[in-house]
């Protein structure tokens, strides 16, 4: 069974840091995505990761995957209060639906 | 395309009434999923389609619980009889052929009293 471990579940952090959330997973795996969620609102998708090594960029967030160490991060530059949320990642093991992390609930604060 | 579509957006009702939660899909989108979000148990994958066809239940928390997928673009959750205990979130999600990138609905929020 594919279990996804995500870590800091809570996050806060001064606006200007740099911070990054860990998104670990148990089996096998090259597809990997990140969702954002605002309070009150749907899961929106931030990133596809499709094999090892990939690496995606947007404004100040940019994730990784690393398929052999089962991991991916989610790197933030320099936080903005506008990136308070909650952070998703989902493993797409190959034959059942995807699975979620339990989210990172990201708080920016001046 | 105007995304996955869900509704009532809101929905709050008394113990023991039925409810009915839609979903219409992105067309051309073959997989549908049901989910449930709540504080304490996070998001809960309660059932998927695929082509209409229901593929694992194994979510559904028990028989009060049931879901249809009558076309493909149109889909049903209902709880009969509705508890307290199935206030929640509830959000549909569709994906193009093969487990990929899942597009989510709005989400109906569902309180019962």
């Amino acid at each position: 069974e594919l279990k996804v471990e995500q870590n800091p579940l809570f996050l806060s952090m001064q606006e200007g840091k740099n911070y990054t959330i860990y998104c670990n997973y148990s089996t096998t795996s090259d597809r990997l995505y990140w969702y954002r969620q605002d309070p009150g609102k749907s899961l929106e998708s931030l990133f596809v990761l499709l094999s090892n090594g990939a690496v995606k960029q947007e404004g100040r967030l940019m994730a990784s995957l690393d398929t052999k160490a089962r991991l991916s991060t989610l790197h933030i530059t320099a936080a903005v209060h506008d990136l308070s949320a909650t952070y998703f990642c989902a493993v797409d093991a190959g034959n059942t639906p995807l699975v979620f992390g339990k989210g990172t609930r990201l708080s920016v604060i001046a | 395309d105007a995304g996955v579509i869900q509704s009532p957006r809101h929905e709050v009702t008394e113990m023991g009434q039925e409810v009915t939660l839609r979903c219409k899909p992105i067309s051309g989108h073959d997989y549908l999923f049901w989910y449930r979000q709540t504080m304490m148990r996070g998001l809960e994958l309660l059932i998927y389609f695929n082509n209409n066809v229901p593929i694992d239940d194994s979510g559904m928390p028990e028989d009060r619980f049931s879901a249809k997928m009558p076309n493909a673009s149109f889909s049903t959750l209902k709880i009969q009889p509705s508890e307290p205990r199935d206030s929640a979130v509830y959000f549909c999600a569709s994906s193009p052929v093969d487990f990929y990138e899942q597009y989510f609905g709005p989400g109906t929020r569902l309180t019962v009293t």
